[in-house]
């Protein structure tokens, strides 16, 4: 059965210091990956997704950029983080347009 | 954990009643739509989906109602239960490679 992972569960972070967001997928292959963010009692906005290795497409511009390195990776990363990237960061995959299904979230604290 | 549903509406159901969620889509070229439930803290589990060329579904005390013509999906849980309580997001395929999330209902159920 498919599976996803993602780590940290919680991370704080000082402004102006680098992120690393990892989400990993097992049990399937060439799924769809997709980055969500979700601010406190507010719903998902759809950040980043990839459709293969290397390709990513970015939904809204922002302070943070994704990279795909293997087929069942995907990596969130910012290089100086603002306080507005606060949030509770939800990974994704797809595969065919069917399972949709998330990770347990990240939820970053920038101080 | 991380708080949701500060912001969003609350439809609050006694017990043992049915709940009726309701969601407006946005794009009428979407597909695939889904039925999330998130509680405090964790990522959206999936409930219930429904294609485009149905427009009823039904789960285990779940049916999802889909009306294209008004671009309109409900959620109806039967016999509500605490364990309902949560945030519930409604999910739509604009295109098979994004996921786009309505802006969720806060379900409180009451003894």
């Amino acid at each position: 059965s498919q599976t996803i992972h993602q780590w940290p569960a919680t991370l704080v972070q000082p402004v102006g210091s680098p992120l690393s967001l990892e989400c990993t997928v097992e049990g399937t292959s060439n799924p769809n990956l997709y980055w969500y963010r979700q601010a406190a009692g507010r719903g998902l906005q759809l950040l980043f997704y990839s459709v293969g290795i290397g390709q990513i497409s970015s939904e809204v511009p922002q302070n943070l950029s994704a990279s795909r390195p293997q087929d069942r990776q995907f990596i969130l990363s910012s290089k100086k983080l603002l306080l507005s990237d606060s949030g509770f960061y939800l990974c994704a995959w797809s595969v065919r347009n069917y399972g949709y299904t998330f990770g347990s979230g990240t939820r970053l604290t920038v101080v | 954990g991380e708080s949701v549903g500060l912001h969003l509406p609350t439809l609050s159901v006694q017990e043992g009643d049915n709940s009726i969620i309701n969601c407006a889509y946005s794009n009428s070229a979407s597909d695939y739509f889904i039925w999330y439930k998130q509680e405090s803290g964790k990522g959206p589990q999936f409930i219930i989906d429904i294609r485009s060329n149905m427009d009823k579904r039904q789960g285990q005390r779940v049916t999802v109602l889909l009306n294209k013509t008004v671009k309109h999906l409900s959620l109806q849980i039967a016999a509500t239960q605490p364990g309902d309580s949560a945030v519930y997001f409604c999910a739509e395929t604009p295109d098979t490679d994004k996921l786009i999330f309505g802006t969720g209902t806060r379900l409180q159920v009451f003894p």
